[in-house]
């Protein structure tokens, strides 16, 4: 079973939007996301995390919104960039990394035209 | 420059012939791991391993194997590669004992299998 969800392959948004990719959790017990953002012919790099002692982190235009009573996240892009264009990975962990695994969504292709 | 390295970045095989794909970092870091992204799939977790000689099962191990005998190096074995192990295979490593997991990946090895 999918602990982690990214129910949506693909976004195709305007340059200048927002873009916003969702994920779903069903393990409570994950308390760290991560967004890894990956380009073809490329491995995935880190892009963004949040804590779950927190509800929002932003880092210039990415931020990622918690809601742990949904067992949601969702990554925020403002303003979309062609450069954005990439297949986006929702990632979970547990605290303290003493165990180092993250768990990965499937992935969801942003496609951002100009 | 801190990195994941894998080689080869491209492999075209054949069923049966035992091949490996080397991986290393240079950044000392516990936790490595190796996975395999298939188009709908999403990256899944082959291999880990917390530390020398400390290796564990990820989601899809049948028909792999890895060592790490170094710190640095963890690679990852195909005694008899099958058709279905034709993929994009990922290595990636981390610092254990922190807030957070996050991982640094390898550029990839796009492996054939006929």
């Amino acid at each position: 079973d999918q602990q982690v969800k990214q129910n949506s392959p693909s976004l195709s948004v305007q340059e200048g939007r927002i873009s916003i990719l969702n994920c779903d959790y069903t393990n409570s017990m994950f308390d760290y996301f991560l967004w890894y953002k990956k380009y073809p012919a490329e491995g995935p790099t880190f892009l963004i995390s949040i804590s779950s002692i927190k509800d929002k982190n932003e880092d210039g235009r990415f931020t990622v919104f918690l809601n742990k009573s949904a067992k949601h996240l969702s990554l925020h892009i403002v303003p979309s960039q062609p450069g954005d264009s990439a297949v986006y990975f929702c990632a979970a962990s547990f605290y303290g990394g003493s165990q180092g695994n993250l768990i990965f969504g499937k992935g969801t292709k942003l496609s951002v035209k100009p | 420059e801190a990195q994941v390295t894998q080689n080869p970045r491209y492999l075209i095989t054949v069923t049966g012939k035992k091949l490996t794909v080397t991986c290393s970092q240079n950044m000392n870091h516990e936790y490595m791991s190796w996975y395999r992204q298939d188009p709908g799939l999403g990256l899944r977790q082959i291999y880990y391993s917390m530390n020398v000689e400390v290796t564990d099962k990820g989601d899809v191990p049948e028909g792999y194997k890895v060592s790490r005998k170094e710190k640095r190096n963890f690679p990852l074995i195909l005694e008899s590669p099958s058709p279905n192990q034709t993929s994009l295979y990922f290595c990636a490593s981390s610092l254990l004992g922190t807030a957070y997991n996050e991982q640094f990946f390898g550029p990839g090895t796009r492996l054939t299998v006929l």
